[in-house]
């Protein structure tokens, strides 16, 4: 079954310090995309991908940056974390070639910077 | 400006009956996809129904039906027969066909109760 995985599950960062969110897809899907969800809201695009080697900004790229290495791997990468950047991190893939296809998502990380 | 708006905050219900969850959205695209997603309480995010703008049809998944009011720009949701598993979060999403950019909306959330 096509799939997203994400890793870590949870993290724990200090202020200042590099974290990396990975992404890893079983779908073969061109499409990636990094969204991050604070209480209360919903679900806000930091960086997507149309394939391997590329990576766009999204609503809220800042203080992010993205890698997509290959097909199926897409990671966040925040250089020099923040408190501000504590928050669930979801990772999704998806293609609308076929009639009722869909994006599907990870499980999220949940990140909190201290 | 938002692309998606979900009016609704919170919904309750009593259970085996039916429930409407609106969402309005905003593009300039003359084709463009609308989802509906379930966040469980655990996190997970999960595809329920897909609309394509060019089909008049309202598409329907077991007890998922869609309202599409193309002229309103407004699609909504709406469950039969709900089911205490039902109680969620529901977001409402919005692909153009001219980007690959997938706008949310806050969420609804949805406690039915026995």
């Amino acid at each position: 079954e096509a799939a997203v995985t994400q890793s870590p599950r949870n993290k724990v960062a200090v202020t200042g310090g590099k974290v990396t969110l990975s992404c890893n897809q079983t779908n073969n899907h061109n499409n990636m995309y990094w969204y991050r969800q604070d209480t209360g809201h919903g679900l806000r695009l930091i960086h997507y991908s149309y394939g391997a080697g590329s990576t766009e900004k999204g609503d809220i790229p800042d203080g992010y940056k993205a890698s997509r290495p290959s097909q199926e791997n897409f990671s966040l990468i925040l250089e020099l974390a923040t408190p501000s950047q504590t928050s669930v991190y979801f990772c999704a893939s998806g293609d609308l070639g076929q009639s009722n296809s869909d994006y599907t998502f990870g499980s999220g990380t949940r990140l909190l910077v201290i | 400006a938002q692309k998606v708006t979900q009016t609704q905050t919170s919904i309750s219900v009593m259970e085996k009956t039916t429930v409407t969850m609106d969402c309005v959205y905003e593009t300039q695209d003359s084709s463009y996809f609308l989802f509906w997603y379930k966040q469980t309480a655990s996190g997970e995010i999960v595809f329920l129904i897909r609309q394509d703008s060019y089909k008049k049809e309202n598409a329907t998944v077991g007890h998922y039906s869609l309202n599409f009011q193309k002229p309103k720009s407004s699609i909504g949701l709406i469950i039969t027969a709900t089911q205490i598993e039902d109680s969620a979060v529901y977001f409402c999403a919005m692909r153009e066909n001219s980007n690959n950019r997938i706008f949310f909306g806050d969420g609804t959330q949805l406690v039915v109760k026995p």
